[in-house]
């Protein structure tokens, strides 16, 4: 079936160190990706995207990297700040059209001072 | 949160009553989604809106109605409210599809008592 989901429910880093987050999706077919953060008591907010026609993208502080062939998909955030503790969920597009998302569990980031 | 207005933040009610959520938008995007989002499940697509009086469901739609006689609003509406409606509700907007980014609102929490 379909179905995105996060590898680890919370990751807990050290003020200054790199965050890796990550996700699995099983629907080869596919073809555009996101990332959002999500502060408490506040809507998800669009942090960067991939289509499938990449391998990586770069934004400001985050990478996202996408692996086709394990339908893996990963968000690197540098330099981790306070800032950036959220929930995060990666979201797939697989509807064409439609622009239907397909979310994620969300996985938790805390970062240490 | 990319000009989206979501009416009434905060909303209790009585099973068995009908609830209308209204999402607001000035950007003039043609696509509007109404999601809920509960712990364990991340955000579920309830339903899509592509146009003025087009829509089509999503993946929980059982239970409720949506309306859009205008680009702006997007109603959603809890015909009988039930104690598993108890949720946060997401709108979110999109300028086109496929693979481009949905905005999301503020959300509104209802409960349902």
């Amino acid at each position: 079936g379909e179905s995105v989901g996060l590898h680890l429910p919370t990751l807990s880093v050290q003020e200054g160190d790199n965050s890796i987050i990550n996700c699995a999706y099983s629907n080869s077919a596919s073809d555009y990706f996101i990332w959002y953060k999500q502060e408490s008591g506040k809507g998800p907010q669009f942090i960067i995207d991939i289509r499938s026609n990449m391998d990586k993208r770069q934004g400001q502080r985050v990478t996202v990297l996408l692996n086709k062939t394990v339908k893996h998909l990963s968000l690197q955030i540098a330099a981790t700040q306070p800032g950036d503790s959220a929930v995060y969920f990666c979201a797939e597009n697989n509807s064409g059209n439609t622009g239907k998302l397909i979310f994620g569990q969300g996985t938790t980031l805390q970062v240490k001072p | 949160d990319a000009g989206i207005t979501q009416s009434p933040r905060h909303k209790v009610t009585e099973t068995g009553t009908p609830v209308t959520l209204r999402c607001h938008q000035t950007e003039n995007h043609r696509y509007m989604y109404w999601y809920r989002q509960d712990p364990g499940h991340g955000l579920r697509l309830i339903h899509y809106s592509y146009g003025v009086k087009d829509t089509d469901k999503g993946e929980v739609s059982d239970g409720y109605s949506v309306s859009r006689s205008k680009t702006e609003d997007f109603l959603l509406t809890l015909e009988s409210a039930t104690s598993s409606q108890t949720s946060v509700y997401f709108c979110a907007i999109s300028a086109r599809t496929p693979n481009t980014e949905a905005f999301f609102g503020q959300g509104t929490r209802l409960t349902v008592v």
